[in-house]
């Protein structure tokens, strides 16, 4: 089947401006994950959801980040007022159970905010 | 809290060369071990993995032996081919209650011919 799939690929926006991030995971992970990545490091944990909800948030640097996982699938990542320090590529995870499960990762989005 | 230690990049090898990327932890549980790839222009995929000490996981002609004497996952492979150059990132998964897994900052491998 499809493995995770996130759009859009690219995304450059502007100072100050909001910009959503999307993620498909794979079909019945109950398990999903946001991570952003800057150059030369590992995936840095956003937020984890277990279901709908988000199960661990403690990720999320400040207020201006927001996710969602409304029906238990598709999970969009959220970001008001962008600043050029969030700049980075920004993975999503998908796992039949909990963060000691192999992860299945999507390709990712590359956010840049000029 | 939880962390992953791997060594600085890049490594650089001819092909045919024994590889070995160094991976040390410290963890509050036990948890279980991972090795993802990035290969270019691609998202991380798993390599292998141990889920308690003494497991070795293998995959690809890579493995890695779960220590816990020595808190360390160590990656080798005998023979490298161009075609593994990527980079190479340790994981931790989840353990002590929490769900978040840990990743190292990842080590470039790049294979001449």
């Amino acid at each position: 089947g499809a493995g995770v799939s996130q759009t859009p690929s690219n995304k450059v926006t502007e100072k100050g401006k909001y910009v959503e991030l999307r993620c498909d995971p794979i079909s019945g992970h109950t398990a999903l994950y946001w991570y952003r990545q800057s150059l030369g490091q590992g995936p840095e944990f956003l937020i984890y959801f277990q279901g709908t909800g988000a199960a661990d948030d403690s990720g999320l640097p400040n207020d201006r980040f927001f996710a969602v996982r409304p029906e238990g699938s598709v999970s969009t990542l959220k970001i008001q007022r962008t600043e050029r320090g969030d700049s980075a590529v920004y993975l999503c995870a998908s796992s039949t159970g909990q963060g000691f499960d192999e992860q299945y990762f999507g390709p990712g989005t590359r956010l840049t905010v000029t | 809290g939880d962390s992953v230690t791997q060594m600085e990049g890049p490594v650089t090898l001819s092909e045919e060369a024994f590889l070995t990327i160094n991976c040390t932890y410290t963890a509050t549980g036990y948890p279980s071990l991972f090795w993802y790839v990035q290969y270019p222009g691609e998202g991380l995929q798993l390599l292998l993995k141990a889920t308690k000490a003494d497991d070795k996981g293998s995959n690809k002609g890579f493995e890695a032996t779960y220590r816990k004497e020595t808190t360390s996952f160590h990656l080798e492979k005998g023979s490298v081919q161009v075609s593994d150059s990527a980079v190479y990132f340790c994981a931790l998964g989840a353990s002590g209650g929490s769900y978040i897994p840990t990743f190292g900052r990842g080590t470039s491998l790049i294979v001449h011919p």
